[in-house]
């Protein structure tokens, strides 16, 4: 069983349209996460849900909307793509806000054309 | 806030050889450090972690060393094989903090 699912694995769009990427974790944490990875491999947090609440919103263009249904989900719903939005969005889930291990999807590959 | 540092970007070793990875930390309050191994086109996977309360940690041919006064820490990969070839990524937490603060990735490159 995969602990924590992204769907879809790539996305491949204009420049301008609007696109969703879903994750599910079943481990039963309590927190999740979303990473940007640009090509230079940098992983950098994005946004943080603990129990269905936001803690972390780094400065992040507010075009990128996250929502968590409950905390097995954590959707990010990205308006108006730009070419420098192309990259790979991990999302990742652990128990507790901090000091526990994060686990990661298998990441979404974002091209814009 | 955290700020982690990590060297080398770099490193090519011989298979059968040592590698060390280096990390630094500012906020004093950092006492988790886990070590995240990622290779070509797949996610970041947990290899080891160290706390605050240990100065050393060992999982076969991986070891983690942690210096509190000095605010860094390190992992040690001994008898390198050409599977250990991945980038490797650092990250301190707190428990006050509210999320991982990760290094800037080490790619490694073990030559058979």
């Amino acid at each position: 069983d995969t602990a924590v699912s992204q769907t879809p694995k790539y996305l491949v769009t204009q420049m301008g349209n609007d696109k969703s990427i879903k994750c599910e974790q079943n481990l039963g944490h309590d927190t999740m996460y979303w990473y940007k990875q640009d090509s230079k491999k940098f992983l950098k947090i994005m946004f943080s849900y603990n129990n269905k609440e936001l803690i972390i919103n780094e400065t992040v263009p507010n075009r990128f909307s996250p929502k968590s249904p409950d905390k097995a989900h954590l959707n990010l719903h990205i308006n108006s793509l730009e070419l420098g939005d192309s990259a790979v969005y991990f999302c990742a889930s652990s128990q507790g806000i901090s000091n526990q291990p994060q686990h990661f999807g298998d990441g979404t590959r974002l091209s814009i054309l | 806030g955290e700020n982690v540092e990590q060297h080398p970007s770099t490193l090519s070793v011989q298979e059968g050889d040592s590698a060390v990875i280096k990390c630094t930390y500012s906020d004093s309050a950092s006492n988790y450090f886990p070590w995240y191994k990622q290779e070509l086109g797949k996610r970041p996977q947990l290899i080891i972690d160290i706390r605050s309360n240990v100065g050393e940690k060992k999982d076969q041919r991986i070891a983690v060393t942690l210096n509190k006064t000095a605010k860094h820490f390190s992992l040690h990969i001994t008898e390198t094989q050409p599977e250990d070839s991945a980038v490797y990524f650092c990250a301190a937490s707190s428990n006050t903090g509210n999320q991982f603060y990760f290094g800037t990735g080490t790619s490694l490159t073990v030559i058979p």
